[in-house]
């Protein structure tokens, strides 16, 4: 089974600043990887799919890159409303879904 | 509008039995793999299942293989999820997602508690 590691576990960003998240497969998924933002007490929200594509309605500020086994979210300029847990999941070897443990994004 | 709808969580015995189900609407619900995915009490989310859209394919976690069951009709655009033999590691949020390999479209959750 594939491993997802996202890194760091919490990051402290101040409002309009960039927030870079890392996530590292532990075997190749080419570029099927996905992102989800999940704010306290609500679902997850698709962010990204095939590693750097927006879902709709996302805004621009959200980009995400790479391939193989490494993977970045970049928040252009943190919104207030971009505080939050956000996950990567792989979906090259499926079933199962494997998720990251999760990156917290905090007010700095 | 997409929506899911979860219902039928609760409070349950170790060893009890319930049955989840999810409403779609905004969205053909016939057309689309489903599937369920947990997450404990400040954890992660974990998958669950999936279902093709005839019901003809059906995949688990190894954790909930022969204890779950899920299952859908597409003349009501619902979703199930029969979990029976409940322990305390069961004990999460479950919600229902749009999606074969990923969750597109999520619902709000229904909360599963096994607890004696």
């Amino acid at each position: 089974e594939i491993v997802m590691t996202q890194s760091p576990a919490t990051l402290s960003v101040s409002p309009g600043e960039r927030a870079t998240l890392s996530c590292r497969a532990s075997q190749s998924v080419s570029s099927n990887l996905v992102w989800y933002q999940q704010k306290l007490g609500q679902a997850p929200r698709l962010l990204i799919y095939g590693a750097s594509t927006r879902a709709t309605g996302i805004p621009a500020r959200f980009s995400g890159s790479g391939s193989g086994t490494e993977f970045t979210l970049t928040i252009s300029s943190l919104q207030s409303e971009d505080f939050a847990v956000y996950y990567c999941q792989q979906y090259n070897y499926w079933p199962p879904w494997t998720f990251g443990q999760g990156t917290k994004v905090e007010i700095k | 509008e997409v929506q899911l709808v979860e219902s039928g969580g609760g409070l349950v015995q170790p060893g009890g039995s319930l049955r989840l189900s999810c409403v779609v609407s905004g969205f053909t619900f016939s057309s689309h793999w489903m599937s369920w995915v947990r997450q404990a009490p400040g954890k992660g989310l974990e998958w669950v299942a999936n279902i093709k859209q005839d019901g003809s394919e059906k995949y688990y976690v190894d954790s909930v293989k022969g204890r779950f069951t899920i299952s859908r009709d597409n003349a009501k655009n619902s979703l199930y999820l029969q979990v029976n033999s409940l322990r305390a590691e069961d004990t999460a949020v479950y919600y229902c997602a749009r999606g074969a390999r990923y969750g597109e479209y999520w619902g709000r959750g229904t909360l599963v508690t096994v607890s004696s």
